[in-house]
């Protein structure tokens, strides 16, 4: 059964601390995405990446780590510098097609992290 | 340029009822536009998806219209059940972009 999973689903972090959420799709697509979710708020995009090793800032991308070390696996460390860390943080992918921004994205079923 | 405005926020519709949801948007450039459906707790997925060459799509009791004129798209869903009850974004993208650009998202409730 192809999809995304997203682990773990609860995630505190600690003053100072450096937490790091899994990302892995089996579905064998290129692109990959972040996106953080605010109660009330649409969906910000923190990193993508189109392909192994590559990898882009989105709109909020400060206070964030990513990696791309293989196709299906991408990481996103919340880091210290991330003063409000507490939020709902999504990961999904697309197929390629004529830009990655035009075809579907399919989303794992988050992390949600806060703050002890 | 970039954004696209969803309204209304919140939306109260009776079980059988028309549910109607906006977005609008600016840049002339964007050529998809798909909506998602999210439950609590859960990530969004794809309901239905337009591009603008169609004026209208529909899907089961799901309608997207579509007026490239206004610069405006709509999801409207018939006869609304409870089940129908969860956040819904738009979004839109173009070919050759990187990501998609969401709305902020309207929580609809149905009641029964």
């Amino acid at each position: 059964d192809g999809g995304i999973t997203q682990s773990p689903k609860y995630l505190f972090r600690k003053e100072g601390q450096n937490v790091t959420l899994s990302c892995e799709q089996n579905l064998n697509h290129d692109a990959m995405y972040w996106y953080r979710q605010d109660p009330g708020q649409g969906l910000r995009l923190i990193y993508y990446s189109q392909i192994v090793n590559d990898f882009q800032k989105g709109d909020i991308a400060e206070g964030y780590s990513v990696s791309r070390e293989k196709k299906e696996s991408f990481p996103l460390t919340v880091t210290s510098a991330q003063k409000n860390p507490t939020a709902f943080y999504l990961c999904a992918s697309s197929n390629p097609g004529i830009g990655y921004g035009n075809q579907p994205q399919h989303f794992g079923d988050g992390t949600r992290l806060s703050i002890l | 340029q970039q954004q696209v405005k969803q309204s209304p926020q919140s939306l109260i519709v009776q079980k059988g009822g028309i549910s109607i949801i906006n977005c609008a948007y600016e840049n002339t450039a964007f050529d998809y536009f798909p909506w998602y459906q999210q439950f609590p707790g859960k990530g969004p997925a794809l309901l239905i998806a337009i591009r603008p060459d169609v004026s209208e799509k529909k899907e089961g009791r799901f309608t997207i219209s579509f007026n490239k004129s206004a610069k405006q798209f709509s999801l409207h869903i018939m006869d609304s059940q409870p089940g129908d009850s969860a956040t819904y974004f738009c979004a839109a993208s173009f070919q050759g972009a990187q990501k998609l650009v969401f709305g902020q998202g309207t929580r609809l409730t149905i009641n029964p």
